[in-house]
């Protein structure tokens, strides 16, 4: 079945890296999506990576996927005050449902 | 390029009422998936439209049903509201064939007292 867990809040300090990490269960699972989720604001696409990936950069930004363990990580480099937020982490089976299914979410907050 | 859009911005209705929330895709987009995100429970799929038929629905009662117009957007009805719909609406849409990556709107916030 599916089931997407992440850790329920991380702090850091303004300039140091955040890692925040999902765990999945559905090994058919296709693309494996990160959003951000500012206070009263609807779902900003942040990445994805496929399947067959390992690992995916853009910016500040860095996906990794271990497969074996069905585990996915977002590390922001330098964050910033304006990272605060809560991020999710989904995936999407392509075949049939083509629904995405959520963590519970991570609510980063970086202190100055 | 326009992003997905949802109105109203907030909805306040009463139990035993019915609500309409509506949402347009982004321009090309044929899909458009209804999920709803209430305290406590996460993010939980709704429905998923395409080419204005009805494709999947998620774990959630009849009284949840919507439409897809013949230019992609759709509306979300909720019949005999109970206390428990009190959530955030959210409405993605994406092409309907490759990544199927979805894009979200904003959100309808529909409380119900």
């Amino acid at each position: 079945g599916e089931d997407v867990e992440q850790s329920l809040f991380l702090s850091v300090r303004e300039g140091d890296s955040s890692v925040i990490n999902c765990t999945y269960t559905d090994s058919s699972s296709t693309y494996l999506y990160w959003y951000k989720q500012e206070p009263g604001a609807g779902l900003q696409l942040l990445t994805y990576i496929f399947s067959n990936m390992d690992m995916k950069q853009d910016q500040r930004l860095t996906v990794l996927l271990n497969k074996k363990d069905k585990h996915l990580s977002l590390r922001i480099a330098d964050t910033q005050t304006g990272d605060s937020a809560i991020y999710f982490c989904a995936e999407s089976i392509k075949t049939g449902r083509r629904a995405l299914t959520f963590g519970s979410g991570t609510r980063l907050q970086v202190q100055p | 390029e326009a992003g997905v859009t949802q109105s109203p911005t907030h909805l306040i209705k009463t139990r035993g009422q019915q609500a309409t929330l509506r949402c347009s895709p982004i321009s090309g987009h044929t899909s458009v998936y209804w999920y709803q995100q209430a305290l406590g429970l996460g993010l939980q799929f709704l429905l998923w439209y395409d080419e204005g038929e009805e494709r999947n629905r998620g774990n959630f009662p009849p009284r949840f049903s919507g439409r897809q117009f013949p230019n992609y957007s759709s509306e979300l009805n909720v019949n005999a509201l109970e206390l428990e719909d009190s959530a955030l609406y959210l409405c993605a849409s994406s092409y309907r064939t490759g990544s199927d990556t979805q894009y979200f709107g904003p959100g309808t916030r529909l409380t119900v007292l």
